[in-house]
């Protein structure tokens, strides 16, 4: 069946460190990859969007990769402060113009 | 306005009855999503409007979930015989084209409480 995954398990790291969230995906093969933040009680947040021939974007301290060969897209925000603390979700575009979620992962940055 | 909203932001309601949940996309966005989120999960796609009509409805779970777009702007789901199982967020996102590289603008949601 299609999976996309990201660690359920809530990621805790110091202010300052970088965070690195993981989203893997298996049988799909998408042309776009997009990460999105959502804080409790709000919408998603659109953050970046990464093409299938792109392997890495930057957005200030927001890097994203994209490997299509092992199916995966890393997320890292350096220097990172506790009002990065949010649930971070990556989707994908599998064929239809909506798009199809992960479950998310939430990080927690302690000062 | 300056962004997706949606109304009630909660909705508490009985099983068997029936609920409207209203969307207001950014003006001018032509691409209207709703979907659903249960706690601890990612939103889960229910349906997709192009202008008015429903160019994909393929994640309505069954006959009891309607939604309409009469004018192209304004949508509202509709819930028919509600179950417990539908308790969740319903959220409602906007995209200008809706085209895979546009983005998606989501309102606050409305949380269904089904008793």
């Amino acid at each position: 069946s299609q999976k996309i995954e990201q660690n359920s398990e809530a990621l805790n790291i110091q202010e300052g460190k970088t965070a690195t969230l993981t989203c893997n995906y298996t049988n799909y093969s998408p042309a776009y990859l997009q990460w999105y933040r959502q804080d409790p009680g709000r919408g998603p947040v659109f953050l970046l969007l990464i093409r299938e021939n792109e392997k890495e974007k930057r957005k200030e301290r927001l890097k994203v990769t994209f490997d299509t060969t092992l199916k995966q897209s890393l997320f890292h925000i350096t220097a990172s402060q506790p009002a990065d603390s949010a649930t971070y979700l990556c989707a994908l575009h599998t064929g239809r113009r909506a798009l199809t979620f992960g479950s998310g992962t939430r990080l927690q940055v302690q000062p | 306005g300056a962004g997706v909203s949606q109304t009630p932001s909660n909705k508490v309601t009985e099983k068997g009855k029936y609920v409207e949940l209203r969307c207001d996309p950014i003006s001018g966005h032509t691409a209207l999503y709703w979907y659903r989120q249960s706690l601890g999960q990612g939103p889960e796609f229910l349906i997709y409007f192009q202008g008015t009509g429903a160019a994909d409805d393929s994640g309505l779970p069954n006959d009891r979930f309607f939604a309409v777009r009469p004018e192209g702007s304004v949508s509202t789901l509709k819930i028919q015989r509600t179950e417990r199982g539908d308790s969740a967020v319903y959220l409602c996102a906007s995209s200008l084209r809706g085209i895979s590289t546009d983005t998606q603008y989501f309102g606050p949601g409305t949380r269904l409480t089904v008793l």
